[in-house]
C-alpha cells in the first residue's frame, strides 16, 4: 500500500496567516492526489484534485502544488471558516489511502 | 442537485449483522464509482472500498476484505455496506462518497453522504 505522511499533524495559526501543509507519498503517485477539508461532525469536502486543480466553488486562497512525491496545500490567508482538519488522499492505486490529517486550530 | 443520502444511526451488539445504505440522486448512478470511508471516533479517514454500480466491479482495502461486503442495486440507485458479524472495533462513522473522474486518469471524491454512525456495544 502507498503511505501518505502529512506534516504537521497539528498547527496553531491566526486569521490572515499563510498556512502550509505537506503530504509526502511513499512512492511515485504522479499527480494523483486530492485534498479534503473536514469540520467537526461534518462530511469531508473536496478542495483540490490532480494535486493542483481547485474544485469548483472552493475559494482561491486554497492552492496545491507538487514536487516529486511531496505535495503541498497552501492557504494564502487563513479565514475563520478554515479552521478544520485537512487530509490528503492518493488516487494512483488501490487502496486509495489517506494521510493521517492535519488539524488547523486558532492561535 | 447531486446528493448521497445515507441511512440512519445504528446501535448493535457484537456478532450481529448490519447493512447500511447510501442512496444517490441527481446523476447517472451507474456511471460513477462509489466509495465507503470509515472514521473511528476521534480518528482520521480510512478508505474501505469502492464499487462501480454498472457492473458491480468492487475493490476492497486489504485490511477489511472479508469483514465487509460492498454491493449496489442499480434499480434503486443505492450502494450498501454490510457486515455479517460486527465487532466492537466497527464502532465508527461511515461515509459514502462519489468518485468522480476528471480525465487523464484523475479521480477524486467530490460528493459525500452525511455519514452513518454505527455503535457496536
Amino acid at each position: 500500500d502507498i503511505q501518505l505522511t502529512q506534516s504537521p499533524s497539528f498547527l496553531s495559526a491566526s486569521v490572515g496567516d499563510r498556512v502550509i501543509i505537506t503530504c509526502r507519498a511513499s512512492q511515485d503517485i504522479s499527480s494523483y492526489l486530492a485534498w479534503y477539508q473536514q469540520k467537526p461532525g461534518k462530511a469531508p469536502k473536496l478542495l483540490i484534485y490532480a494535486a493542483s486543480t481547485l474544485q469548483s466553488g472552493v475559494p482561491s486562497r486554497f492552492s496545491g502544488s507538487r514536487s516529486a512525491t511531496e505535495f503541498i496545500l497552501t492557504i494564502s490567508s487563513l479565514q475563520p471558516e478554515d479552521f478544520a482538519t485537512y487530509y490528503c488522499q492518493q488516487l494512483n492505486s488501490y487502496p486509495r489511502t489517506f494521510g493521517q490529517g492535519t488539524k488547523v486550530e486558532i492561535k | 442537485e447531486v446528493q448521497l443520502v445515507q441511512s440512519g444511526a445504528e446501535v448493535k451488539k457484537p456478532g450481529e449483522s448490519l447493512e447500511i445504505s447510501c442512496e444517490a440522486s441527481g446523476y447517472i448512478f451507474s456511471n460513477y464509482w462509489v466509495a465507503w470511508v470509515r472514521q473511528m471516533p476521534g480518528k482520521g479517514l480510512e478508505w474501505m472500498g469502492v464499487i462501480y454500480p454498472d457492473d458491480s466491479d468492487t475493490r476492497y482495502s486489504p485490511s477489511l476484505q472479508g469483514h465487509v461486503t460492498i454491493s449496489a442495486d442499480r434499480s434503486i440507485s443505492t450502494t450498501f455496506l454490510q457486515w455479517n458479524r460486527l465487532e466492537a472495533s466497527d464502532t465508527a462513522t461511515y461515509y459514502c462518497a462519489r468518485q468522480n473522474y476528471y480525465g487523464s486518469g484523475h479521480f477524486a471524491m467530490d460528493v459525500w453522504g452525511q455519514g452513518s454512525t454505527v455503535t457496536v456495544s
